[in-house]
């Protein structure tokens, strides 16, 4: 079965540029989206399509997806953004998260 | 307000069966697929299982095939989980959410919680 991995975790200062990563197989044939959830909350689609936003995601968030390795990039790290990080891809009719990246501002 | 709410969820045997169920509003629901996707405590998303938006087509994790089954009612906004053959390791929050076919999960419920004891 297909697999995505990701780093389980990551910890930044604020106003850094945090990079999560995410690979699999061919990832790059594959379209990639990416899903926030803080604690005790529903998860929440930041990128889809591998590099779209939807409306009301700020503009720091972005996505690239090339290879083997999709990133989710945020740009200048705000305390609102601790919160876990999947990434989520289609493989035939099945659905694969990746594991999930903790991400902290310290 | 596009909204999906789930209910059905709570304390089980072993052994013992529940139906989920997932109300929709506020988006035309027969347009979408639908997914169940869980979560443990302290663990990562698993996705469950996905319908098509006729009901036509169904797709399970190997986790869960031949125990549970998914479906819908597209006139009354409702999609459902039938789960049967429960075990400790399908306790978690169970999700709703839906997505276009192999696009993005852009709606999400609350989540309801399942818990397996023996």
């Amino acid at each position: 079965s297909y697999e995505l991995t990701q780093p389980p975790s990551l910890s930044m200062s604020p106003g850094q540029t945090a990079i999560i990563s995410c690979s699999g197989e061919r990832l790059g044939e594959k379209h990639v989206s990416w899903y926030q959830q803080k604690p005790g909350q529903s998860p929440e689609v930041v990128i889809y399509q591998d590099t779209k936003r939807p409306s009301g995601i700020p503009e720091r968030f972005s996505g690239s997806n090339s290879g083997n390795t999709a990133t989710l990039t945020i740009s200048g790290a705000q305390a609102m953004d601790e919160a876990d990080y999947y990434c989520q891809a289609w493989d035939s009719t099945f659905v694969v998260f990746g594991g999930g990246t903790k991400v902290t501002v310290l | 307000e596009e909204l999906l709410v789930e209910s059905g969820g709570g304390l089980v045997q072993t052994g013992g069966s529940l139906r989920l169920s997932c109300a929709a509003s506020g988006f035309s629901f027969s347009y979408y697929w639908m997914h169940w996707v869980r979560q443990a405590p302290g663990k990562g998303l698993v996705w469950v299982s996905r319908i098509n938006s006729d009901g036509s087509g169904t797709t399970y994790a190997d986790s869960v095939k031949g125990r549970f089954t998914i479906s819908r009612d597209n006139a009354k906004n409702t999609l459902y989980l039938e789960m049967n053959r429960l075990r400790a390791d399908d306790t978690a929050v169970y999700y709703c959410a839906n997505s276009g076919s192999h696009t993005a999960f852009h709606i999400w419920g609350q989540g309801t919680v399942v818990a397996v004891s023996s």
